[in-house]
């Protein structure tokens, strides 16, 4: 079983550059989200999606876009790189919003980005 | 604000040694709190959800027990392989943002 799967594993930017962090899962789950994880900070949501064609913002969206065309995809795009998005991106997804009542999120390997 | 916080930051334990992990939430309507397992370069692992004060979930040398105000993840003679971060989230009424703590990081010594 594959589950969520991200790509790249590792990549350095320039700041100014743009590129997108490809997200995808085989489990047919609706909900899907990403993550950004910093020391001491914990998993701060970016975006999340509850279906195709529907996605919204979560707690530190700016500089990161979404789009969610069909039920396994979701790529995260970085407009325009800064320093300050150097962190490490997780995607997410689950079988409902909720995630609970035995509806696990279900996490990527996650994607090692540094911007310099 | 809703917010979750985890104690201690970082613990060492030697191998048989037992101790607790500490989350402690401020979420209006808690519907969930969830505890996963992160280790070096992976992605969290579930462990655990809890519902409702009172419960208590068990897993190997794990248990996790939730109160109204926090949960504790307790680790029984715990050996090197539980060694790894462990992260508290809860969830709202609403279900659709998961608040992470911080994490604890755990090291079991041989």
């Amino acid at each position: 079983n594959a589950g969520v799967t991200q790509t790249p594993k590792f990549q350095v930017l320039k700041t100014g550059q743009s590129m997108t962090l490809q997200c995808a899962q085989d489990m047919n789950h609706e909900y899907m989200s990403w993550y950004r994880q910093d020391p001491g900070m914990g998993l701060r949501l970016i975006h999340y999606s509850v279906g195709a064609g529907i996605t919204d913002q979560g707690e530190v969206p700016n500089g990161y876009n979404v789009s969610r065309s069909t039920t396994e995809d979701f790529p995260l795009r970085l407009l325009s790189a800064a320093p300050s998005q150097t962190s490490v991106y997780f995607c997410a997804s689950s079988y409902s919003p909720r995630g609970f009542s035995g509806n696990t999120i279900y996490f990527g390997e996650g994607s090692w980005l540094t911007v310099v | 604000e809703d917010q979750v916080t985890q104690s201690p930051e970082a613990l060492r334990l030697q191998e048989g040694e037992s101790s607790s992990l500490n989350c402690s939430y401020t979420v209006s309507g808690l519907r969930g709190l969830f505890w996963y397992r992160q280790d070096p370069g992976k992605g969290p692992e579930f462990l655990f959800t809890l519902y409702s004060a009172g419960e208590e979930k068990e897993k190997e040398r794990l248990k996790a027990t939730l109160t109204k105000k926090e949960s504790f993840l307790h680790i029984t003679a715990p050996k090197p392989e539980d060694s790894a971060t462990y992260l508290c989230a809860a969830t709202d009424n609403y279900g659709q943002n998961f608040v992470f703590g911080p994490g604890t990081r755990l090291s079991v010594l041989p």
